[in-house]
């Protein structure tokens, strides 16, 4: 059973730059959230896809967006990168339908990104 | 004042040794707490995930909430120098909202 996967592993941008981050959920998931984590930190909760549509958005800004495909995978976007963008970059997967067993989120390897 | 408080250490105790780990809240909404560990430059990996309060055993692992102090606790027995990681608490509000909200992590290392 292949769990999280992300692609790439690690990336280097320059600042203005525009990034692609891809997610792959567990298998039987169908939600996916993205977390950014900086060095010493938590991770920080950036916003959630569900059925295509974002579904929950954390305090980042428009620069950051999102799309989830009807396979369930996802891609976060960044644009006009800045220093401050450089961090750990997570993917959770975790299953919404109703009915489902109740259970919590579970994370992919993450992307390294280090901004320039 | 963050939601979420946790000593970020560094905590090193010897092989063998019962370690606590803690962590507080503000937020007495939260109703589902979460125990995450995470190896250097990888994913979070999720230990244990209990919900409102009480204990939760699994394996060597134990998990506390108590939701009238704020305080939840992670126990490892007999601890393991595999043990060494950062131990991340996570909390969450109801089922339908999944944002996690993370402590900083707590740094542990198990000295053989």
């Amino acid at each position: 059973d292949a769990g999280v996967t992300q692609s790439p592993t690690h990336l280097i941008k320059t600042r203005g730059q525009q990034v692609t981050l891809r997610c792959s959920p567990k298998s039987g998931h169908d939600t996916v959230s993205w977390y950014q984590q900086a060095l010493g930190q938590g991770p920080q909760f950036i916003f959630q896809y569900y059925e295509e549509e974002e579904r929950q958005r954390g305090n980042f800004p428009d620069r950051f967006s999102g799309h989830q495909f009807p396979n369930y995978s996802s891609e976060l976007n960044v644009n006009a990168l800045l220093l401050g963008d450089s961090a750990l970059y997570l993917c959770a997967s975790s299953l919404s339908k109703r009915g489902a067993p109740r259970e919590t989120q579970y994370f992919g390897p993450g992307t390294r990104l280090l901004v320039l | 004042q963050k939601e979420v408080e946790q000593d970020p250490g560094p905590l090193s105790v010897p092989e063998g040794a019962i370690v606590s780990l803690n962590c507080t809240y503000s937020n007495s909404a939260f109703q589902y707490f979460m125990w995450y560990r995470q190896y250097s430059r990888k994913g979070p990996e999720l230990l244990m995930y209990t919900y409102s309060s009480g204990n939760k055993e699994d394996g060597r692992f134990t998990a506390q909430v108590d939701k009238s102090s704020k305080y939840i606790s992670l126990f490892i027995r007999d601890s393991q120098p595999s043990d060494s990681a950062t131990y991340l608490c996570a909390m969450r509000l109801f089922f339908g909202n999944e944002k996690l909200t993370f402590g900083t992590g707590t740094r542990l290392t198990i000295i053989p």
